[in-house]
């Protein structure tokens, strides 16, 4: 069956530090791959999606993500983080079309003064 | 433009109530989803609806039932609540236009006591 795993549970980091998340699918052929972003109290949010071609994707607030194929992972990065993006972070994936995305079991991120 | 709506925001049953969680979209989306969010176990799928008329069930289905009654509505029963059910609920439209990506309501934040 489809997964997507996100290794991470709890990131703590201090502003301006940079910022990784590791995402890992196990899809065989195309995938469609996201991540959303969850304020506290909020729904979910699309920071960033990779379909195909430039598997370097930049999102939206300074975020981007890495598609490598062969290490079947969409990592998510920011060089630099804010306060304001403490919230949880989740990985998904799914196939063309409507299928449903499977996503993974999210990232919590505090940024601290 | 309101996207997807869910109702109610908040919800309190006792045990063996039933209820139905509500969710309408005005983006012209084929598709509907329901997951449910618990702590550390990211969003599951419940339920999902193809398209209209259509309806298939996810990771989770048990112990509850959907009704798509027509492209904009896709609603989710709970027959007898359950404490297990004690999670928050959201319901997202899939559209492969321009906007290609899930689109997420506010949630619905379900107690059962």
């Amino acid at each position: 069956a489809q997964s997507v795993s996100q290794h991470n549970h709890h990131v703590i980091l201090s502003e301006a530090a940079s910022l990784e998340l590791g995402c890992n699918y196990s899809y065989g052929g195309t995938v469609n791959l996201f991540w959303y972003v969850q304020y506290p109290g909020q729904h979910l949010q699309l920071l960033l999606k990779y379909f195909s071609g430039d598997p370097l994707v930049k999102g939206i607030k300074g975020f981007e993500a890495e598609f490598i194929k062969s290490k079947f992972s969409f990592n998510l990065r920011k060089p630099s983080v804010q306060w304001s993006d403490t919230a949880e972070y989740f990985c998904a994936g799914g196939y063309s079309g409507n299928t449903p995305l499977v996503f993974g079991k999210g990232t919590r991120l505090s940024v601290i003064a | 433009n309101a996207g997807v709506t869910q109702t109610p925001k908040f919800q309190v049953l006792k045990t063996g109530q039933s209820m139905t969680l509500q969710c309408a979209q005005d983006m012209n989306h084929n598709s509907m989803y329901w997951y449910r969010q618990d702590p550390g176990m990211g969003l599951r799928l419940i339920y999902y609806s193809a398209s209209e008329g259509t309806t298939d069930k996810g990771e989770v289905p048990n112990g509850y039932n959907v009704s798509r009654l027509n492209k904009r509505e896709f609603s989710l029963r709970l027959e007898s609540a359950a404490p297990s059910q004690t999670s928050v609920y959201f319901c997202a439209g899939f559209s492969n236009l321009m906007s290609y990506g899930y689109t997420f309501g506010s949630g619905t934040r379900l107690t059962v006591v």
